[in-house]
């Protein structure tokens, strides 16, 4: 059984520009959530989505942005884009809450 | 709001040696407690989740446990390739913290040979 795929697994960006995340869960999994991994703060929620509506959105500035499609994939958008968001950017996905929540390799994003 | 502390930040162990990794965490109500492994520049990987106090899971040379207050992920004997960051996280009840995970800082295990 396939995986959570996250794509692209590295990218550089400039700074001001804007980054397009995707993820597809694996087959049958609703939720899917977002986070943001750094060695100074370890992994932060940033927001999950349940047959397409956000229901839950951790404490990030607008620029980060996501939504779901109705085949459950996902995508994550950073806009104006500062050197900070230099990150790994991870989806998880489950069937839901409580259930295991399992996670992709990771999208590497760095902003020069 | 939901916190999770582990220690150490960081063991070294000799192979075979065994011992635990602690989780402490103060949630408002806990829907369940996550353990996984994260190896250099990859996603963490699903070791166990514990959903009340008592509760104990094992796999292989890994067992986890459960109080009220913390978690700790016992290693028995282990071998080099259990070298990797452990991460602790959190599930509340509730509204939209259902959905969400609260992570600790992790612990880097290295085992040498």
């Amino acid at each position: 059984k396939a995986g959570v795929t996250q794509t692209p697994r590295y990218l550089i960006k400039t700074r001001g520009q804007q980054v397009t995340l995707s993820c597809s869960p694996i087959s049958g999994h609703r939720s899917v959530s977002w986070y943001q991994q750094t060695p100074g703060q370890g992994l932060q929620f940033l927001f999950e989505y349940f047959s397409e509506t956000q229901r839950n959105k951790g404490n990030f500035p607008g620029r980060f942005s996501g939504r779901q499609f109705s085949n459950s994939r996902s995508e994550m958008n950073v806009s104006t884009l500062e050197l900070g968001d230099s990150a790994l950017y991870l989806c998880a996905s489950s069937t839901g809450a409580g259930n295991t929540i399992y996670f992709g390799e990771g999208s590497w994003l760095t902003v020069v | 709001e939901d916190q999770v502390t582990q220690s150490p930040e960081a063991l070294r162990l000799q192979e075979g040696e065994s011992s635990s990794l602690n989780c402490s965490y103060t949630v408002s109500g806990l829907r369940g407690l996550f353990w996984y492994r994260q190896d250099p520049g990859k996603g963490p990987e699903f070791l166990f989740t514990l959903y009340s106090a008592g509760e104990e899971k094992e796999k292989e040379r890994l067992k986890a446990t459960l109080t009220k207050k913390e978690s700790f992920l016992h290693i028995t004997a282990p071998k080099p390739e259990d070298s990797a960051t452990y991460l602790c996280a959190v599930q509340a009840l509730g509204g939209g913290s259902n959905y969400k995970l609260t992570f600790g800082k992790g612990t880097l295990l290295t085992v040498n040979p």
